[in-house]
């Protein structure tokens, strides 16, 4: 299966700075990544389809200015929280597909910010 | 509305026994349903993949069952072991979505005690 590598684990900001979140498929080229959003003791809720090479699109509720995603390259996509808030703490995981019916998940990272 | 239902939210067992994972699904139709362990602070990691035309599927000391006409999943976990305190995510994808449409359950924490 992919392998799936997020960078940072964790992560603590001020209120109204920038956060980026770096998701890579090691083993694997990625067309399409997917960010979820996971807080305590909820599902993961899909934010965006990270598309290689085009823009991301952007689940209904989800502002897309706020949470700008790139995917520049098969194996890397990344979540920028721009001008975070409290309400934006929580657990972010992003997700590769290999095309068959499997999908792999990242380590995860934890904002928190205050 | 597409939702998955898991139950107990929590549960608490002594090493070594079993115990048995509920997952109600109204997703229909689906194309599969699987099961995640989710380490706490972690990614999801697969367990379990089921088409809608399979009744159960084994991965080691884990077990999972589908009842399609019922639309109720269950994972069981045999012998267990201080290593599988976690959350246990069941998910439907639908079969007319991609993976972005992977619809997923609030999950079962599970402590097992020594």
């Amino acid at each position: 299966g992919a392998v799936v590598s997020q960078h940072p684990s964790r992560v603590i900001c001020k209120s109204g700075t920038s956060v980026k979140i770096e998701c890579r498929s090691l083993d694997f080229q990625a067309t399409t990544m997917f960010w979820y959003r996971q807080f305590p003791k909820k599902s993961l809720m899909l934010m965006a389809t990270s598309n290689e090479g085009s823009k991301a699109t952007y689940e209904q509720g989800v502002e897309k200015d706020k949470f700008l995603i790139n995917h520049a390259s098969l194996t890397l996509s990344t979540l920028t929280v721009t001008s975070a808030h409290p309400e934006d703490s929580s657990f972010y995981i992003c997700s590769v597909t290999t095309g068959g019916t499997e999908a792999f998940f990242g380590q995860g990272t934890r904002l928190t910010v205050v | 509305k597409n939702q998955v239902e898991q139950s107990p939210q929590s549960l608490i067992i002594l090493e070594g026994k079993n115990c048995t994972l509920q997952c109600n699904y109204t997703v229909s139709p689906f194309s599969n349903l699987r099961w995640y362990k989710q380490d706490t602070g972690r990614g999801p990691v697969s367990l379990t993949i089921m088409t809608f035309s399979e009744n159960t599927k084994s991965n080691g000391r884990y077990t999972a069952t589908l009842d399609a006409d019922t639309k109720q999943s269950s994972l069981h976990i045999t012998a267990s072991q201080l290593s599988d305190s976690a959350s246990y995510i069941c998910v439907v994808s639908p079969f007319s979505g991609g993976y972005n449409k992977l619809i997923f359950g609030a999950g079962t924490r599970l402590a097992v005690h020594p």
